[in-house]
């Protein structure tokens, strides 16, 4: 199956910093989803992002399909920003199977 | 819209008891669905997938008779954990995927708050 990788392991930030958090696939994919999980575990929908570049106020993030890497910036970060942060692709041509997690970024942001 | 319930948000019950957990799509019809556990510090694993009126699909290492798994219609999946044990204590976190949008089709995944599930 498609593995997945995601750098940094362990990022820790001041308020204010600006980060890029990484996510290499070994296949090619239709869906690619980032996703921040809180405190209490819920995953929070970040990106829907197969290909192509999207921002989202402090949040973008960009997925080179070809070149089998997404990334996911995170500008003037805050301390609610703290989590873990998932990519999670999707094998392409294999639409009804789902999506495959990385192990994460665990992101803590000091005030 | 694209929300995804699951309840209860979290359960604890004896060894050897059976506990049933249930996700719900609230405003759209999800011909898929998927199971995941989630163990502390550690990302989440896929269990299976189901297909609405069809048998899931249980990934390798996930036994089928323990993790009863039936999505009856197009809005609820249930994960039964059958005669539990301690080491089925984990979070179980259901996604469910609607192919069909006004836009046209998309494979975007909602996942539901996850059931805590803790067996003394």
């Amino acid at each position: 199956g498609i593995q997945v990788e995601q750098s940094p392991p362990d990022l820790i930030l001041q308020e204010g910093a600006n980060s890029t958090l990484r996510c290499n696939f070994s296949d090619s994919v239709n869906n690619l989803q980032w996703f921040h999980q809180n405190p209490w575990g819920q995953l929070i929908n970040l990106f829907y992002i197969p290909s192509g570049t999207k921002q989202n106020g402090r949040l973008s993030a960009t997925t080179v399909a070809t070149e089998r890497y997404s990334l996911l910036y995170i500008s003037s970060s805050q301390t609610t920003d703290s989590g873990v942060y998932f990519c999670a692709p999707r094998t392409i041509g294999q639409a009804g199977t789902a999506l495959i997690f990385g192990k994460g970024t665990t992101l803590s942001v000091s005030s | 819209g694209a929300v995804v319930s699951q309840h209860p948000s979290w359960v604890i019950c004896k060894s050897g008891t059976s506990v049933k957990i249930e996700c719900r799509s609230l405003d759209f019809q999800a011909t898929t669905m998927f199971w995941y556990r989630q163990f502390p510090k550690q990302s989440l694993m896929l269990m299976a997938t189901s297909n609405e009126g069809s048998k899931a699909t249980y990934e390798q290492g996930v036994e089928k008779d323990k993790f009863l798994i039936n999505h009856a219609s197009l809005t609820l999946s249930t994960l039964t954990v059958t005669s539990a044990h301690p080491e089925d204590s984990s979070f179980y976190i259901c996604s469910a995927m609607g192919l069909k949008t006004r836009r046209g089709p998309t494979y975007e995944q909602y996942f539901g708050p996850g059931t805590r599930l803790t067996v003394t």
